[in-house]
């Protein structure tokens, strides 16, 4: 199997606070792990590639200072929204690879973030 | 500009019927396609990969097209269940599995 889970499935912030969001592959260990976002009826937008042990790459227009991402292990990444504002209330959904299968990612079921 | 194009309305079906879904795209060179199912409030879960070599790709009820000169694939789902009613993105992958670059996907419906 290949199984990612996400932590919390959602959560309700207050605007200026910060909320971290745990992804972690639970069967395999992820060469990569991916985290994006996704508006209502519009598609998933890549935000950030991580990889184990090294700093995210985030995609054009992503602030890397407002996302943080930590890629401790091979089987956990977590993302940090600091900051938050209602605009950044969204879908986010993290994914893993594994080296076995390259070209398949692995989504987890997605947190919904709620900013008021 | 780029952009991927999926069907925008939502394809109500009946069961046991074929379902036939679009995806168009503009000002990308993609080495491989990809479909993956959205259920609601749920992470896509990956169907089916194509590539730019291939002209068909069949599992078990799924089919998929990939023209590379028209820049579209086609998704077939023939003797469609009401379980199949999801949406139903195509994803550009731009390298070799690192990046995708999803459309917005179609929602189908299928009915009893």
């Amino acid at each position: 199997g290949a199984v990612v889970s996400q932590h919390p499935s959602w959560v309700i912030c207050k605007s200026g606070t910060s909320v971290k969001i745990e992804c972690r592959s639970l069967d395999f260990q992820a060469t990569t792990m991916f985290w994006y976002r996704q508006f209502p009826k519009q598609s998933l937008m890549l935000m950030a590639t991580s990889n184990e042990g090294s700093k995210a790459t985030y995609e054009q227009g992503v602030e890397k200072d407002k996302f943080l991402i930590n890629h401790a292990s091979l089987t956990l990444s977590t993302l940090t929204v600091t900051s938050a504002h209602p605009e950044d209330s969204s879908f986010y959904i993290c994914s893993a690879k594994k080296w076995a299968v390259p070209y398949e990612q692995y989504f987890g079921p997605g947190t919904r973030l709620t900013v008021t | 500009s780029q952009k991927i194009e999926q069907n925008s309305e939502a394809l109500n079906i009946q069961e046991g019927k074929t379902a036939t879904l679009t995806c168009n795209y503009t000002n990308y060179s993609p080495a491989y396609l990809q479909w993956y199912r959205q259920d609601p409030g749920r992470g896509p879960v990956f169907l089916l990969l194509i590539r730019e070599n291939e002209k068909e790709k069949r599992k078990e009820r799924l089919k998929v097209t990939f023209d590379t000169t028209l820049k579209q694939s086609l998704f077939h789902i023939t003797a469609s269940q009401p379980a199949d009613s999801a949406t139903y993105l195509c994803a550009l992958d731009m390298e070799y599995g690192n990046k995708l670059v999803f459309g917005a996907g179609t929602i189908l419906r299928v009915k009893s």
